[in-house]
């Protein structure tokens, strides 16, 4: 029923590693996101595909590595993480064809050491 | 100076109280307001989501909007417990969801 999932749902690792998330909507939407939260809850974006094509990349360090297998997926893959890297991330889903809101997972907490 | 600045909380209230939560922001540009709840440990769901100026009313929520001011507000009636939650603003210009710029958010707690 979960309309968008993201795995794992915490992820404690050490500084240096490479980790990735995944995020998977069954709602039908066309465009998805990640977003970053950090501890005082200011969400950023970070990137946004439409139908498997990235549209948004903001100011991210490129250690960051979103990949979309299909318009469904989007998955997030961090190399040699840093300790500014904890944080909670999010994926969201929207429908650009009916100006949907966004449609948020439950996040994933990431806690670097 | 941000774009959107939201009150800051933490903010208490009693079981029963109206709760306002405000946001202002400095570009005109934005015309879509939307209201997110985030209960902990759990992504923002939206609450409430306008357009125009003026007010939206779903059950306890009134969401109001004043485009001249640059001024918006989340109304919530009659507050629960459940109701405790951190509440973010967002606002975009256009009816692209990735553009949204988010406040702070404000941490509300409702004691019984």
């Amino acid at each position: 029923d979960t309309a968008v999932s993201q795995t794992p749902k915490y992820l404690v690792t050490q500084m240096g590693n490479d980790k990735s998330i995944k995020c998977e909507q069954n709602l039908g939407h066309d465009t998805m996101y990640w977003y970053k939260q950090d501890s005082k809850k200011f969400l950023k974006i970070m990137f946004s595909y439409n139908n498997k094509e990235l549209i948004i990349n903001e100011t991210v360090p490129n250690r960051f590595s979103p990949k979309s297998p299909d318009k469904a997926h989007l998955n997030l893959h961090i190399n040699s993480l840093e300790l500014g890297d904890s944080a909670v991330y999010f994926c969201a889903s929207s429908d650009s064809s009916r100006n949907s809101p966004l449609h948020f997972g439950n996040g994933t907490r990431l806690t670097v050491t | 100076q941000k774009e959107v600045e939201q009150d800051p909380g933490p903010l208490s209230v009693p079981e029963g109280a109206i709760v306002s939560l405000n946001c202002t922001y400095s570009n005109s540009a934005f015309q879509y307001f939307m209201w997110y709840r985030q209960y902990s440990r759990k992504g923002p769901e939206l609450l409430m989501y306008t357009y125009s100026s003026g007010n939206k009313e779903d059950g306890r929520f009134t969401a109001q909007v004043d485009k001249s001011s640059k001024y918006i507000s989340l109304f919530i009636r009659d507050s629960q417990p459940s109701d405790s939650a951190t509440y973010l603003c967002a606002m975009s210009p256009n009816t692209n969801a990735g553009k949204s710029t988010f406040g702070d958010g404000t941490t509300l707690t409702v004691k019984p």
